[in-house]
């Protein structure tokens, strides 16, 4: 079993719908958790970030850590054409641990107008 | 401020021989990492380096390797190439060991 798991989707919605993405993960030491976007044939994009439990909220995105059930999401307001991509989570531990981040497999999400 | 950049965007090579990918972090972060990604294992630490001195590494074989310069600039090396290794090889950066990452746009790395 992977330490992070993430459904693959596809997850198709129309234009202007929620996207609700999120993932699970069995390693408690986890406490930074991270969204990130990325398109086809282009590298990583950092959407957001969190430390530890609690939402944060950053313009149509909207990010929650809930680590008593080891589970976090990513919501997408008012969707856009734009917004389809594959949605990567990626978590890592202590600062100790660096940058050795640990990723999901990765939503593909695609938003049709 | 510029992005991370690597170089070459692609690269095909035989079984059996070296590929040496680069990578020029975001002006002033003095952290590099390097992952892999496939379809089928997804994105890979494969190693981080700060200021030149390797931190952290994943699990990976000795085959992969890589440096990082005084001007924070890295390299990675991949030796005795195998046809599993054809992957996306993606460098990110970071002001420091432990902070936000940024990817840059990959390098595609063919073997046959």
């Amino acid at each position: 079993q992977k330490e992070v798991e993430q459904d693959p989707g596809p997850l198709s919605v129309p234009e202007g719908a929620i996207v609700s993405l999120n993932c699970t993960y069995s390693n408690s030491a986890f406490q930074y958790f991270m969204w990130y976007r990325q398109y086809s044939r282009k590298g990583p994009e950092l959407l957001m970030y969190t430390y530890s439990s609690g939402n944060k909220e950053d313009g149509r995105f909207t990010a929650q850590v809930d680590k008593s059930s080891k589970y976090i999401s990513l919501f997408i307001r008012d969707s856009q054409p734009s917004d389809s991509a594959t949605y990567l989570c990626a978590m890592s531990a202590s600062g100790a641990a660096g940058n050795k981040l640990t990723f999901g497999g990765g939503t593909r999400v695609l938003v049709k107008p | 401020k510029a992005g991370v950049t690597q170089t070459p965007r692609y690269l095909i090579k035989t079984r059996g021989q070296q590929v040496t990918l680069s990578c020029s972090p975001i002006s002033g972060h003095r952290s590099v990492s390097w992952y892999q990604q496939t379809p089928g294992q997804g994105l890979q630490f494969l190693f981080e380096y700060f200021s030149e001195t390797q931190r952290n590494k994943g699990n990976f074989p000795g085959r992969f390797s890589g440096r990082q310069f005084s001007n924070s600039r890295s390299e990675m090396n991949v030796s005795t190439l195998e046809l599993g290794d054809s992957a996306l090889y993606l460098c990110a950066s970071s002001a420091a060991s432990g902070s936000l990452l940024y990817f840059g746009p990959g390098t595609r790395l063919t073997v046959t």
